[in-house]
């Protein structure tokens, strides 16, 4: 139980168009999921958390409007990159919180590279 | 702000002895930690956790120790193998909130 998958798990892109990653909780359901960026040889930082049904929750220094956050099922959160730039690659993964539940569980990530 | 420091970025340990991964924290807020296994290009594993109401947790192979005063936790595998070679994840959660501070990983090796 508890597996989480993300599409696609690479893209690579031309500068200025937009990618859309999808996660998705397989077998429970997630009122929250959050979305991470992993540079390499880096911890994983928190971008943002989204909320099903309401405005997801952005941390300091992300752009909200160009990473675009949809989380429209209890089971389904979706990040856009919008207008991607070289330095937007890298590696995006996300995470989903049982409902009631402590532990997350983490999708396999999604490598992003833009041209 | 790096509230959660693991200061050792890598490990080497000989297939069948203890590995022992530390982790620091800096913030007095945090009640629940968790361990996470990774390998290259793939998202994190959970493997155990601990509330900060408690200072041990055991799952089979790994252990988990919790040292409030210190501000410190240490995940003990034993016997190690050569599976558990992977890059491990400290993480924090502050009381009342569900997203995760990471350490920067420790890079496990398993000498056969």
């Amino acid at each position: 139980g508890a597996v989480v998958s993300q599409h696609p798990s690479w893209v690579i892109c031309k500068s200025g168009t937009s990618v859309k990653i999808e996660c998705r909780s397989l077998d429970f359901q997630a009122t929250t999921m959050f979305w991470y960026r992993q540079f390499p040889k880096q911890s994983l930082m928190l971008m943002a958390t989204s909320n099903e049904g309401s405005k997801a929750t952005y941390e300091q220094g992300v752009e909200k409007d160009k990473f675009l956050i949809n989380h429209a099922s209890l089971t389904l959160s979706t990040l856009t990159v919008t207008s991607a730039h070289p330095e937007d690659s890298s590696f995006y993964i996300c995470s989903a919180l049982p409902d009631r539940e402590e532990t997350q569980y983490f999708g396999p990530g999604t490598r992003l590279l833009v041209l | 702000d790096q509230q959660v420091k693991q200061n050792s970025p890598s490990l080497s340990v000989q297939e069948g002895r203890i590995s022992i991964l530390n982790c620091d924290y800096t913030n007095s807020m945090f009640d629940y930690f968790l361990w996470y296994k990774k390998y290259p290009a793939e998202g994190p594993t959970f493997l155990i956790s601990i509330s900060s109401i408690k200072d041990k947790n055991e799952d089979g192979r790994f252990t988990v120790f919790l040292n409030k005063s210190a501000k410190h936790l240490s995940l003990h595998i034993v016997p190690s193998q050569p599976g558990d070679s992977a890059v491990y994840f400290c993480a924090a959660r502050k009381t009342g909130a569900n997203n995760l501070f990471f350490g920067t990983g420790t890079r496990l090796t398993v000498i056969p």
